[in-house]
């Protein structure tokens, strides 16, 4: 099983601001994916980032609120940009293991987001 | 994606069976059935997946109904550490493609002692 991190573990921002969230894996998988749990809420996935193209958005959410990065293999950014309170979550990469859709996604442990 | 439905909360005593029902009456063909669960605060962990056959691993079974309509993730032991919520989802499983997860708003698992 890949192990991921993310970096910060928990940041308070005022609102307005920026904030990048970086998700690490210890190995080289092809799909990563991105997912906000709202305040207790389900997960919701964001946006499907893949090396080398343009990640994929949901429907809800757009590049200019949730740029995403994807320059290797082993990690991958997520900006939530011009921030609000609503966007107060739980932020979550996760990467698919082995041929994508053949096997279980593991998650990271969440960026808790909080802004004021 | 198919949709599915769980019931909101459960309990269930420290050492007996958990049993964890999803319906998923509208399924397709190609759907395998997902358990995941998050324990609180922390990211979802994968539990066990299957298509039609029974399936078993060391943390769980997964009873699929000869119709496919329906499914139950059992925890033989549970202990006070099961504690969290589960949920059940239905998605393609192909080569190459998928890996989207729709999450539910899934069932609070209460262990208690």
């Amino acid at each position: 099983s890949a192990v991921i991190s993310q970096k910060p573990s928990r940041d308070i921002c005022q609102r307005g601001t920026s904030l990048t969230i970086q998700c690490q894996v210890d190995s080289q998988v092809t799909m990563m994916f991105w997912y906000r749990q709202q305040p207790g809420q389900s997960l919701t996935l964001i946006a499907t980032a893949n090396q080398g193209s343009e990640a994929t958005y949901e429907s809800g959410f757009v590049i200019d609120k949730f740029p995403i990065s994807r320059p290797n293999l082993t990690f991958s950014t997520l900006t939530v940009s011009n921030m609000s309170p609503e966007d107060s979550s739980i932020y979550l990469c996760s990467v698919e293991d082995r041929p994508p859709g053949f096997n279980e996604q593991f998650f990271g442990p969440g960026t808790r987001l909080t802004v004021l | 994606d198919a949709k599915t439905t769980q019931p909101p909360s459960m309990d269930c005593a420290e050492g007996r069976a958990a049993n964890l029902p999803c319906n998923h009456s509208t399924i397709s063909g190609n759907e395998y059935v997902y358990w995941y669960r998050q324990i609180h605060s922390q990211g979802p962990q994968y539990i066990i997946h299957g298509l039609k056959n029974n399936e078993t691993n060391e943390m769980a079974s997964l009873i699929i109904t000869e119709d496919r309509k329906s499914s139950t993730l059992i925890l033989p032991h549970a202990t006070l550490r099961d504690t969290a919520v589960y949920y059940c989802i239905v998605r393609v499983r192909t080569y190459n493609q998928g890996g989207k997860l729709i999450f539910g708003q899934g069932t609070e698992l209460s262990v208690k002692p």
